[in-house]
């Protein structure tokens, strides 16, 4: 299956620092990514969808300020978790959108980056 | 009411039995259906995706879904110890967006 590879897989930031977290496509061009938090023992929350070349749609109660994202490329996006403070602490998930053909679509998952703000 | 409502469990059963899971919707326009397992501290992998009611086998798993009850299971024969994870369902609309709702998940463990 696709690869997405998302980099780091864990941080620890000092509070008021900013965090980027990067995913990438690595054998396919994906137009469209998106961003989850999940919480320990918790599904996964949509944050915000990520178009190529366009500005991120974020989901409601996500601020966009201070979750920014960027998809400069078809294979890149990233995340940036500005002045973070412990309650940001979480499981980030990034997947890719991936088209099969046939109107067939896949997302394929990252492995996650475990951020923990002291 | 959440949109997807799914039993957090956690599950154990031994080693070799049949693990029914289960999702319920309420939304009667999701058109697609998925699993996925999530081992702990890893994304999420991509079991089984189903468009349709009915069934839909691939090797051990099974995904049954029916469109008129809201409602979908995915089954595992012969279950194995490394079948421990937290099971995700998902849903999405007929739509280009492909935004996923995810369940809370279910977690199960296979006693050896």
């Amino acid at each position: 299956g696709a690869v997405v590879s998302q980099h780091p897989s864990r941080v620890i930031c000092k509070s008021g620092t900013s965090v980027k977290i990067e995913c990438r496509s690595l054998d396919f061009q994906a137009t469209t990514m998106f961003w989850y938090r999940q919480f320990p023992k918790q599904s996964l929350m949509l944050m915000a969808t990520s178009n190529e070349g366009s500005k991120a749609t974020y989901e409601q109660g996500v601020e966009k300020d201070k979750f920014l994202i960027n998809h400069a490329s078809l294979t890149l996006s990233t995340l940036t978790v500005t002045s973070a403070h412990p309650e940001d602490s979480s499981f980030y998930i990034c997947s890719a959108k991936r088209a099969l053909g046939q109107g067939n679509t896949e997302a394929f998952f990252g492995q996650g980056t475990r951020l923990t703000v002291v | 009411q959440k949109e997807v409502e799914q039993d957090p469990g956690p599950l154990s059963v031994p080693e070799g039995a049949i693990v029914s899971l289960n999702c319920t919707y309420s939304n009667s326009a999701f058109q697609y259906f998925m699993w996925y397992r999530q081992y702990s501290r890893k994304g999420p992998e991509l079991l089984m995706y189903t468009y349709s009611s009915g069934n839909k086998e691939d090797g051990r798993f099974t995904a049954q879904v029916d469109k008129s009850s809201k409602y979908i299971s995915l089954f595992i024969r012969d279950s194995q110890p490394s079948d421990s994870a937290t099971y995700l369902c998902a849903m999405s609309w007929m739509d280009s967006s492909y935004k996923l709702i995810f369940g809370s998940g279910t977690r199960l463990l296979v006693r050896p």
